[in-house]
């Protein structure tokens, strides 16, 4: 079946604007969650969801960032006013069941965001 | 807090050569582990994980074993092969609290090999 897809997969925007990155999880996979990677290192959590509720947001950096996922499916990352140090990428993965046995996360492809 | 560290790359190795990548963590209760592999271009991708102490997770050739008493979980591979010319992760999913949910990763170990 198909994976887990995100959209675009590169993203160029000036400082200031907003973006908007989607993530469409593997169907039926209740646990949703995005990374952040940044050049030679390994991805940074931010935030998960199980279903449509926000169960952990601790690793978003600041209030411009915010996550939503209202269907418990589609689950879009907003970065408001972007700056910079915001450039990365966005990774997005699912996962059947979000602790226990079937706990193992699939990774999208992944956005590349810069911000000029 | 809960970390992962692994060893500082680029390797390089000759086809058919011995693979160890080693990774340590520091967490609190039994976290489960895991090596993520990503290929040129594509994304991140499971190669094998272990949930409690002593488990040996292995795959493509590829083994790792839980070891609590060293908090480690080296990845080795007996004879690699150009193919295997990726970014190795190594990760640990907290065991406790809220954040049971995410992974949290190492910096990623660059690995090229030779024919």
């Amino acid at each position: 079946g198909a994976g887990v897809s995100q959209s675009p997969r590169y993203k160029v925007t000036k400082r200031g604007q907003d973006v908007a990155l989607r993530c469409d999880p593997i169907s039926g996979h209740v646990s949703l969650y995005w990374y952040r990677q940044a050049l030679g290192q390994g991805p940074e959590f931010l935030t998960y969801f199980n279903y449509e509720a926000q169960q952990d947001k601790s690793g978003l950096p600041n209030d411009r960032f915010s996550a939503e996922r209202p269907e418990g499916s589609i689950s879009t990352l907003t970065i408001q006013r972007t700056e910079q140090r915001d450039s990365a990428m966005y990774r997005c993965a699912s996962s059947l069941e979000g602790i226990g046995r079937n706990n193992e996360q699939f990774f999208g492809p992944g956005t590349r965001l810069t911000v000029l | 807090g809960d970390s992962v560290t692994q060893m500082e790359g680029p390797v390089t190795l000759s086809e058919e050569a011995f693979l160890t990548i080693n990774c340590t963590y520091t967490a609190t209760g039994y976290p489960s582990l895991f090596w993520y592999v990503q290929y040129p271009g594509e994304g991140l991708q499971l190669l094998l994980k272990a949930t409690k102490a002593d488990d040996k997770g292995s795959n493509k050739g590829f083994e790792a074993t839980y070891r609590k008493e060293t908090t480690s979980f080296h990845l080795e591979k007996g004879s690699v092969q150009v193919s295997d010319s990726a970014v190795y992760f190594c990760a640990l999913s907290p065991s406790y609290g809220g954040s049971q949910g995410n992974l949290i990763f190492g910096k990623g170990t660059k690995l090229s090999v030779k024919p």
